[in-house]
């Protein structure tokens, strides 16, 4: 079966950058997409952005344009977002989640990754 | 951008029909997906292009899509279904999410 693994916890200083990884196993990587959302605390779900993998551009949400970047390893079938100059309200559960379709992000999110804490505070 | 709009809470008796709505302009033309999400845990997918069920979602669970309007349907609402509920649709190439709508059994 499907299961998404996301990196630990992270702590980060406002100004500075973060990265999360999203390790899949059990099915083929490459073609299918992988999302980014979070959650703040006690908010609802925001999107990110998306790549498939085999594709490798990604499509980043306007709102982190400038910010997000979000790449994907075939090797290792493990996807990654980044985002920097950090703020207080970064502070959210961020997830990765697999589209169902292969060759678009517009599928809707059949797997999710357990969620990876980030908070970021001076 | 576009935006879709749900109820902050919903509270059904034990046993009755729970029925949580996602408003948004001409949401009946496109495709409406809904997570289930419980404290502390990831969300779950319930329903995909408004009325299929994934596997091991209960039957209880349906929906509808239509004008202005889409409907998320739990039927013998059981304490087990409490969570939050989001719907979730693709305008302008990308997701888009309602706020989110607790459900008290």
């Amino acid at each position: 079966q499907v299961q998404l693994v996301q990196s630990g916890a992270e702590v980060k200083k406002p100004g500075s950058s973060v990265k999360v990884s999203c390790k899949t196993s059990g099915g083929t990587f490459s073609k299918f997409p992988i999302s980014w959302l979070r959650q703040a605390p006690g908010q609802g779900l925001e999107w990110l952005g998306g790549i498939i993998p085999v594709f490798t551009s990604a499509i980043v949400a306007q709102k982190f344009q400038g910010r997000l970047t979000i790449a994907a390893d075939e090797g290792t079938n493990t996807a990654y977002m980044e985002l920097s100059a950090l703020r207080s309200d970064d502070t959210a559960v961020y997830y990765c989640a697999r589209g169902n379709e292969m060759g678009t992000i517009s599928s809707f999110l059949d797997y999710w990754g357990q969620g990876t804490l980030v908070t970021v505070s001076s | 951008s576009y935006e879709v709009t749900q109820p902050l809470s919903v509270s059904v008796a034990l046993g009755q029909t729970a029925r949580i709505t996602c408003g948004g302009n001409y949401i009946g033309s496109k495709s409406v997906h809904w997570y289930q999400q419980k404290p502390g845990q990831a969300p779950v997918l319930v329903i995909y292009r408004d009325n299929n069920r994934p596997s091991g979602i209960p039957e209880r669970f349906s929906g509808s899509n239509s004008g202005n309007t889409a409907t998320l349907t739990i039927s013998r609402a059981q304490v087990g279904d409490e969570a939050d509920y989001y719907c979730q649709v693709w305008d302008s190439s990308a997701w888009v999410f309602g706020g989110g709508t607790k459900l008290t059994v």
